[in-house]
């Protein structure tokens, strides 16, 4: 049973270009995370999506940011017209099921390292 | 606002002594959660606590959980030199599924 996936692992983006983060999560999950972490600081959540539904993007700027996780396929973070800021890592995680009710695990991606120049 | 704020930021130590780490929150949570990051790399799930638990071992961790206090803490027994690594506690809100980091502990063992 493969773990998360997600690529690229690493992007370089000049200002003003769009970056697509893909995630596909653990075979039988159906609740995705995306978090994204900053260096040396801890993650930040952004955004939590069932299939075909956003739950939850209380974390997600309000401007050039965008998720999915369509019926087939993986699940997509688009950020559009990046700049300097959005240089960090962006991990997604998944899940079976609701974990904050439940207390299940997330399990976690490795990770896309995103550097915009 | 940040849910979790780790104490010590890093932690320096020799092969064979214990590590502790602590991590404090500001609301009730549902459960706390350990996560271990190695340099450059995804997160690794290590041990999770609900509310309503004190204790938790798995291995050479231990796990506390004083709700009172809002604290947690992180035991890493005979540690190792593949122990170095950053360590994120990480709450599970009620009502919520995202989770929320602390800032992390960044652990390195010396052989």
């Amino acid at each position: 049973n493969a773990g998360v996936m997600q690529n690229p692992r690493h992007l370089v983006r000049r200002r003003g270009q769009e970056a697509r983060l893909r995630c596909s999560p653990m075979k039988g999950h159906s609740h995705v995370y995306w978090y994204r972490q900053l260096p040396e600081e801890g993650l930040k959540f952004m955004v939590y999506l069932q299939k075909e539904n956003i739950i939850d993007e209380s974390g997600m700027p309000k401007e050039r940011f965008s998720a999915e996780f369509p019926k087939e396929g993986p699940s997509i973070l688009r950020i559009q017209q990046v700049v300097r800021g959005d240089s960090a890592a962006y991990f997604c995680a998944s899940s079976p099921r609701q974990t904050g009710g439940l207390g299940e695990t997330q399990y976690f991606g490795p990770g896309t390292r995103l550097l915009v120049l | 606002s940040q849910q979790g704020e780790e104490d010590p930021q890093a932690l320096s130590i020799q092969e064979g002594e214990n590590a502790t780490m602590n991590c404090s929150y500001k609301t009730s949570i549902n459960n706390l959660q350990w996560y271990r990051q190695n340099s450059g790399r995804g997160l690794v799930h290590l041990i999770l606590i609900r509310s309503n638990e004190r204790e938790k071992h798995s291995g050479r961790l231990r796990v506390t959980l004083d709700t009172s206090k809002k604290s947690s803490s992180l035991l890493i027994t005979a540690s190792r030199a593949a122990d170095t690594a950053s360590y994120f506690c990480a709450t599970g809100l009620r009502n919520t599924d995202k989770l929320i980091f602390g800032t992390g502990t960044r652990l390195q063992v010396f052989p």
